[in-house]
């Protein structure tokens, strides 16, 4: 049973576009985030909802917008698409929900899901 | 400023030779250190951690670690490299308050046959 999954794994659109990316996890996990990893390898936090409280929104363009309709769903919308968006996008969970005391049996560990590369003509 | 950093972008080492990645890091407040790998195409595995003990933390694969305070370090380690563990590794530290991870920039490690 695949843990965390994303859909679609590979999506080329044209610029100017709107686009989805969809993420769901099976692991009954508190937390969720998207991570970007761009051309260089790099990645960078984006968001992180908890329990479908958005916990973190990092400097990302408001023309993305997470939506977590449970807990188990974490969705990316992307408008206006711009060459710079291509990057291959992560989510992944964690069983830290917020505010517990760090240290604990579950402390921070991310599963990942197998990425959407997301390529912008 | 709270940071991690892996100072080698490539690393290259003989099939059945050690093999060391390197990882240090600048926090207030005790760490929580985590390695990772990535396969071509593929999203990031969980390797290791180290949240408190043991300075040497043994996880997947037959991969070690070593928390170094006075160093502020966390190598990666394998006794003997296999071709398979080629792949992409990161280094990521949880600083105290957060709430997500922090990656190191990822060092390619080739195994050589």
């Amino acid at each position: 049973d695949t843990a965390v999954s994303q859909t679609p794994k590979y999506l080329v659109t044209q610029m100017g576009n709107d686009k989805s990316i969809k993420c769901e996890q099976n692991l009954g996990h508190d937390t969720m985030y998207w991570y970007k990893q761009d051309s260089k390898k790099f990645l960078k936090i984006m968001f992180s909802y908890n329990n479908k409280e958005l916990i973190i929104n990092e400097t990302v363009p408001n023309r993305f917008s997470p939506k977590s309709p449970d807990k188990a769903h974490l969705n990316l919308h992307i408008n206006s698409l711009e060459l710079g968006d291509s990057a291959v996008y992560f989510c992944a969970s964690s069983p830290n929900p917020r505010g517990r005391v760090l240290g604990g049996p579950n402390t921070g560990e991310l599963f990942f899901g197998e990425g959407s590369r997301l390529t912008v003509l | 400023a709270q940071s991690v950093a892996q100072p080698e972008d490539q690393v290259n080492v003989a099939e059945g030779n050690p093999l060391t990645v390197k990882c240090t890091y600048s926090v207030s407040g005790n760490p929580y250190l985590f390695w990772y790998v990535q396969y071509p195409n593929r999203g990031l595995q969980f390797l290791l951690k180290y949240i408190t003990g043991d300075n040497l933390v043994k996880g997947s694969y037959g991969f070690e670690a070593e928390f170094n305070k006075s160093q502020t370090s966390f190598h990666l380690k394998k006794p003997s490299a296999l071709v398979s563990d080629s792949a992409l590794y990161f280094c990521a530290v949880k600083f105290s308050g957060a709430n997500n991870l922090f990656f190191g920039t990822g060092t390619r490690l080739t195994v050589i046959p």
